[in-house]
C-alpha cells in the first residue's frame, strides 16, 4: 500500500490566478497520475507524471494548463494555471497501476 | 479509452438491508475490474478487485460479481451499515499491462438508519 499526502484540501481562488497543488508518497514510484473529478462525476485522467521526463497528457489537457512537475520519485506537483469558474473540481494524485491508492484530493473552487 | 458506466447514480436503502450495486463496461479485452469508496471529503478508496479468470469474489461484507458474456459487473454489501454511504466507482483495465483504470460514473449509495 501507499500512503499519499495531498495539499491543500481545499482552497478558494480568484479567476485568472493559479494554484500549485502538491502530492507526497511515503514510497518510491515510478509513475504518478493526476486525476480531475468535476462536481457529481467521475475521475478523469488529466497526465501521468513520470520522474524524469515530461508529463503525458491525456486529451483534452494541456501542459499551458496544467504544468505538472515531478522532481523525485516521492513527489510531483499540479498547477491549475489562468482559472475559471469551469476549473472549480477536485483534484486527485494516485500512484498504482493495478490498485490505484489517492491522496485525499484538493477541492478547489474558482470565483 | 472506452468508457465505464453505471446504471444508477443514487441508491437508498436501509440499515441492515442488502445493496447492490451494478456497472456496465464496454472493452471486452478488460480483465480486471475493481470496486472503488469514495466518502465525502475522501480520494476514493479500494473495497476488492476481481480477475476475469472469475465470476465470483468475496470480502468482508462485499462480494463482487463478474458476467463477461455481459460485460456486467456488480458489488454486493451484505447488511448494510451508515458508513457504507459513500459513492462506489467501478474501474476496469488490462491486468499488467500499462493501462490507466478506467472509471465508471459512480453510483451515490444512501443508508438510512
Amino acid at each position: 500500500s501507499a500512503v499519499i499526502s495531498q495539499k491543500p484540501s481545499r482552497d478558494i481562488c480568484q479567476r485568472g490566478t493559479s494554484l500549485t497543488i502538491q502530492c507526497q508518497v511515503d514510497s518510491q514510484v515510478t509513475m504518478m497520475f493526476w486525476y480531475r473529478q468535476q462536481p457529481g462525476q467521475s475521475l478523469t485522467l488529466i497526465a501521468t507524471a513520470n520522474q524524469g521526463s515530461e508529463a503525458t497528457y491525456e486529451s483534452g489537457f494541456v501542459i499551458d494548463k496544467f504544468p505538472i512537475s515531478r522532481p523525485n520519485l516521492t513527489f510531483s506537483t499540479l498547477t491549475v494555471s489562468n482559472m475559471s469558474p469551469e476549473d472549480s473540481s477536485i483534484y486527485l494524485c494516485s500512484v498504482g497501476q493495478t490498485e490505484a491508492f489517492f491522496g485525499q484530493g484538493t477541492r478547489l473552487t474558482v470565483v | 479509452g472506452e468508457s465505464v458506466g453505471l446504471h444508477l447514480p443514487t441508491l437508498s436503502v436501509q440499515e441492515g438491508d442488502n445493496s447492490i450495486i451494478n456497472c456496465a463496461y464496454s472493452n471486452s479485452a478488460s480483465d480486471y475490474f475493481i470496486w472503488y469508496k469514495q466518502e465525502s471529503g475522501k480520494g476514493p478508496q479500494f473495497i476488492i478487485d476481481i480477475r476475469s479468470n472469475m465470476d465470483k469474489r468475496q470480502g468482508q461484507r462485499v462480494t463482487v460479481l463478474l458476467n463477461k458474456t455481459v460485460k456486467h459487473l456488480s458489488l454486493q454489501i451484505a447488511a448494510t451499515q451508515p458508513g457504507d454511504s459513500a459513492v462506489y466507482f467501478c474501474a476496469d483495465k488490462l491486468w499488467g499491462g500499462s493501462y490507466i483504470p478506467t472509471f465508471g460514473r459512480g453510483t451515490s449509495l444512501i443508508v438510512h438508519p
